[in-house]
């Protein structure tokens, strides 16, 4: 059974650092492509990066050089460097996993709180 | 950078369908998937390469994309359909999802 698990959440001041982690289970994650979405409060869907099976690493204009997608394959999990982050940052992350042209496959998402 | 349009809010009666559209600059020259999220919990894909359902995904949910439009179709929509829906394109390198449009089964 395909299974995702993120975790490092929670409260950050803003200008901070904090790194997501997302464990996957059922399947190898460096032969998929995965992606990180988010959804902020009240808000909608917002993807944020993927990270292809080939290692190539693409981002959203509102988190490109301030964000860092990564995998450990020994661990089978993904990571999201977060850093310089702000208010707007502020929302549930989730990990999902890429899968013919679909995200088939999500984590329980984990919450940033970016506030001072 | 690329952009998807959704309707805020579509409204539909029990047994009827229901089309949810999602607009974008020559959308249907790129995959587009389909994701239904209910209140307090994740996404689920109900549709990935324009027309194509997972399994386990009633048949009454169903997907088209051409020009610059791609539509979520649902037939006899039923309460629980009732939830968030968002488009999502795909290519090299547009990855964005559409703002989702909330449908009320009323």
């Amino acid at each position: 059974e395909v299974q995702l698990v993120e975790s490092g959440g929670g409260l950050i001041q803003p200008g901070g650092s904090l790194r997501l982690s997302c464990t996957a289970s059922g399947f190898t994650v460096s032969s998929n492509y995965m992606s990180w979405v988010r959804q902020g409060p009240g808000k909608g869907l917002e993807w944020v990066s993927v990270i292809e099976a080939g290692g190539s690493t693409f981002y959203a204009d509102s988190v490109k050089g301030r964000f860092t997608i990564s995998r450990d394959n020994a661990r089978n999990t993904l990571y999201l460097q977060m850093n310089t982050l702000r208010a707007e940052d502020t929302a549930v992350y989730y990990c999902a996993r890429w899968y013919n042209y679909g995200l088939d496959n999500w984590g329980q998402g984990t919450l940033v709180t970016v506030s001072s | 950078s690329y952009e998807l349009t959704q309707p805020p809010s579509v409204s539909v009666s029990p047994g009827q369908t229901a089309s949810i559209p999602c607009s974008g600059d020559k959308l249907g020259e790129k995959y587009t998937s389909w994701y239904q999220q209910r209140p307090g919990q994740t996404p689920v894909l109900l549709i990935y390469q324009d027309s194509k359902r997972p399994s386990g995904i009633p048949e009454r949910f169903s997907g088209s994309n051409s020009g610059n439009t791609a539509t979520l179709t649902i037939s006899g929509t039923q309460a629980m359909d009732e939830a968030d829906y968002y488009c999502q394109a795909w290519d090299s390198t547009t990855k964005v999802f559409g703002g989702g449009t909330k449908l009320t089964v009323l």
